[in-house]
């Protein structure tokens, strides 16, 4: 099992619907929390950054945080086709700032 | 914000040559940097951390002869991949950090060796 899961996708959905992406893991120690956005052939920029559990909302975005679950997700709210990009989980412990990455989720914003 | 200048953002170069590949933070001193190699729809795979004035550690499995990193200062850090295959061509990105506000990602390189 690898320690950070997340679906691929391709996740396509019509502009102005709700996203939801996830991700799930295995590492108890992991406390801070992360989701990048990638465009194609970009590197990854920042999104939200969260610190143990609870919710964090910045514009459109909405971050999840679920510790006894060991689950995060990010809510996209009145998705636009400029949001169609790769969204990378990112997940660190507090003893150690290098974050381990989901795979990426593919989401497509379709007018 | 932070910023962070990768470059070249995309090179072609013939097999067994060395490519450099430049990572700046403009606006912050960064503590650590890291380079991160990214295969066509896969994650990120870290190949190496590297801080200012010391030898970067390399993740298993990463050459570390193949890939040498240099730190010159903490805005600037090097990969040059040596003697680079076709096996090499891959999409390089850099990011770095000041501590526990996050990373900051450079906007990659993508290397094809023919």
């Amino acid at each position: 099992q690898k320690e950070v899961e997340q679906d691929p996708g391709p996740l396509s959905v019509p502009e102005g619907a709700i996203v939801s992406l996830n991700c799930t893991y295995s590492n108890s120690a992991f406390q801070y929390f992360m989701w990048y956005r990638q465009y194609s052939r970009k590197g990854p920029e920042l999104l939200m950054y969260t610190y143990s559990s609870g919710n964090k909302e910045d514009g459109r975005f909405t971050a999840q945080v679920d510790k006894s679950s060991k689950y995060i997700s990010l809510f996209i709210r009145d998705s636009q086709p400029s949001d169609s990009a790769t969204y990378l989980c990112a997940m660190s412990s507090g003893g150690s700032y290098i974050p381990t990455f989901g795979r990426g989720t593919s989401l497509i914003v379709h007018p | 914000g932070a910023v962070v200048s990768q470059h070249p953002s995309r090179v072609i170069c013939k097999s067994g040559t060395s490519v450099k590949i430049e990572c700046r933070s403009l606006d912050f001193q960064a503590t650590t940097m890291f380079w991160y190699r990214q295969f066509p729809k896969q994650s990120l795979m870290l190949m190496a951390t590297s801080n200012e004035g010391s030898k970067a550690t390399y993740e298993q499995g990463v050459e570390k002869d193949k890939f040498l990193i240099n730190h010159a200062s903490l805005t600037l850090s090097t990969l040059t991949v040596t003697s680079a295959h076709p096996e090499d061509s891959s999409f390089y990105i850099c990011s770095a950090t000041r501590g526990s506000d996050g990373y900051t990602f450079g906007s990659g390189t993508r290397l094809t060796v023919v």
